[in-house]
């Protein structure tokens, strides 16, 4: 079945650094999801790409889709102490398969 | 929109125990989906409802599940016999089909203790 992976697992930077998730799939994507999942939360819906190539800002987010639609990233500029959390791509209609997650911790 | 609920929030059993949870979806979402999430795992998909129908069952959910949503409103997940893997946070997320590509919102979730 489709499988969506996600690297790295964790990531520790420095308040102010720039951090970057990588989500890959073996199969064609329809679309691509991510969510933010606080920790203690639950995930909240963050944006949705469907189109090869597709770039979207979401003021310090940058979220990408590849050409191929076999893969996408989530790049966050200048780190702030509120960005910790587990960062999940996700894929999928009405059955949606999410990876595994990468958690973020921010040192400030 | 006051989100979606669930209740309860923590419920500790012991194994062996049948236990029930309930979930509430924003107003008007006709979409209803259970997910259960273990620690460092991202929400696995169990179940998916479009109004009263379940439309979509995923073969991680034994034959001790069993979801319901009787009227196209709540939604109420039943565990029979529970065991100790299937300690887990178990969360449900409502939408609406047509309205902003389908996007699922997710409730607090249950979080089960099987000991």
């Amino acid at each position: 079945g489709q499988q969506v992976m996600q690297i790295p697992q964790y990531q520790h930077v420095q308040e102010g650094e720039d951090f970057t998730t990588y989500c890959n799939s073996s199969t064609t994507l329809s679309n691509i999801q991510w969510y933010k999942q606080r920790p203690g939360g639950h995930p909240v819906f963050l944006i949705q790409l469907v189109k090869s190539g597709e770039v979207k800002k979401q003021k310090r987010l940058t979220f990408q889709f590849g050409e191929a639609k076999k893969n996408s990233s989530l790049h966050i500029t200048a780190t702030q102490t509120t960005d910790v959390g587990t960062y999940f791509c996700a894929s999928g209609g009405f059955k949606t398969i999410f990876g595994a997650g990468t958690r973020l911790f921010v040192k400030a | 929109d006051t989100g979606v609920s669930q209740d309860p929030r923590h419920k500790i059993t012991k194994r062996g125990q049948n236990v029930t949870f309930r979930c509430d979806p924003i107003s008007e979402h006709n979409r209803l989906y259970w997910y259960r999430q273990t620690l460092g795992q991202g929400p696995e998909f169990l179940t998916y409802f479009q109004n009263e129908a379940q439309l979509e069952k995923s073969r991680l959910l034994s034959d001790r599940f069993s979801a319901e949503r009787p009227k196209g409103s709540f939604s109420t997940l039943e565990i029979q016999r529970t065991e100790q893997g299937d300690s887990a946070m178990y969360l449900c997320a409502s939408s609406h089909s047509g309205r902003a590509r389908d996007t699922q919102y997710f409730g607090p979730g249950t979080r089960l203790t099987v000991l």
